[in-house]
């Protein structure tokens, strides 16, 4: 079945570094990539959506400048949190479909851990 | 705007019983689909289920069935006979839109589950 990547899978560092994580689509091409946000206990928040190609769609309350989003190719799109600090640590995970059939659901990647000391 | 609202923080059931989680969703959309996940505390995601909006048989996947009642606004997951992997929160999601690849996912609060011995 569809495979989506996620790198790495938990990032330890200090405040005020930069962070990229990376979400790939394995065997399929995805025009649209999503990443969210999740905190302990609680659910997924929708973060931006990212397009092929076109700049990123972000959820309200989202800072563009704090979450730079790339979707460079079609199987690939980056999340870089930048000057990251300790409110900046969650749960990050992206999704991707691979068609536009109705009932073909987002499949996700693992996910990353990011802890800012 | 779109909700979807799970009202069971928490639920407990005993291993080899069947146990029902509540879901249910607002939206003015006639074209919808709805998804549940499962989150183990590893974090992937993993898809376990959907039923379309336009769809007159419930959906069944294995031990997993959903009671889809349109009328209510309902679209609860039953699992039967569970076993100790079904530990694990679950959500329930909805997309809008028919044959949208871009449909972004909206999340309930989820439920834990937990299955006793």
């Amino acid at each position: 079945g569809a495979v989506v990547s996620q790198h790495p899978s938990r990032v330890i560092c200090k405040s005020g570094t930069s962070v990229k994580i990376e979400c790939r689509s394995l065997d399929f091409q995805a025009t649209t990539m999503f990443w969210y946000r999740q905190f302990p206990k609680q659910s997924l928040m929708l973060m931006a959506t990212s397009n092929e190609g076109s700049k990123a769609t972000y959820e309200q309350g989202v800072e563009k400048d704090k979450f730079l989003i790339n979707h460079a190719s079609l199987t690939l799109s980056t999340l870089t949190v930048t000057s990251a600090h300790p409110e900046d640590s969650s749960f990050y995970i992206c999704s991707a479909s691979s068609t536009g059939r109705d009932n073909q659901p987002q499949h996700f990647g693992d996910g990353t851990r990011l802890s800012i000391l | 705007a779109q909700k979807i609202t799970q009202t069971q923080p928490g639920m407990f059931v005993q291993e080899k019983e069947a146990v029902t989680l509540d879901c249910t969703y607002d939206t003015s959309d006639q074209s919808y689909g709805l998804f549940w996940y499962k989150q183990p505390s590893s974090g992937e995601m993993i898809f376990l289920i959907y039923q379309g909006s336009y769809d007159e048989q419930n959906a069944t996947e294995g031990r997993y069935s959903l009671n889809f009642q349109k009328a209510r606004k309902s679209a609860n997951l039953v699992i039967s006979a569970s076993q100790l992997g079904d530990s694990a929160m679950y959500f329930c999601a909805m997309r809008e839109g028919r044959g949208n690849q871009g449909g972004k996912l909206i999340f309930g609060q989820g439920t834990e589950l937990s299955v006793k011995p």
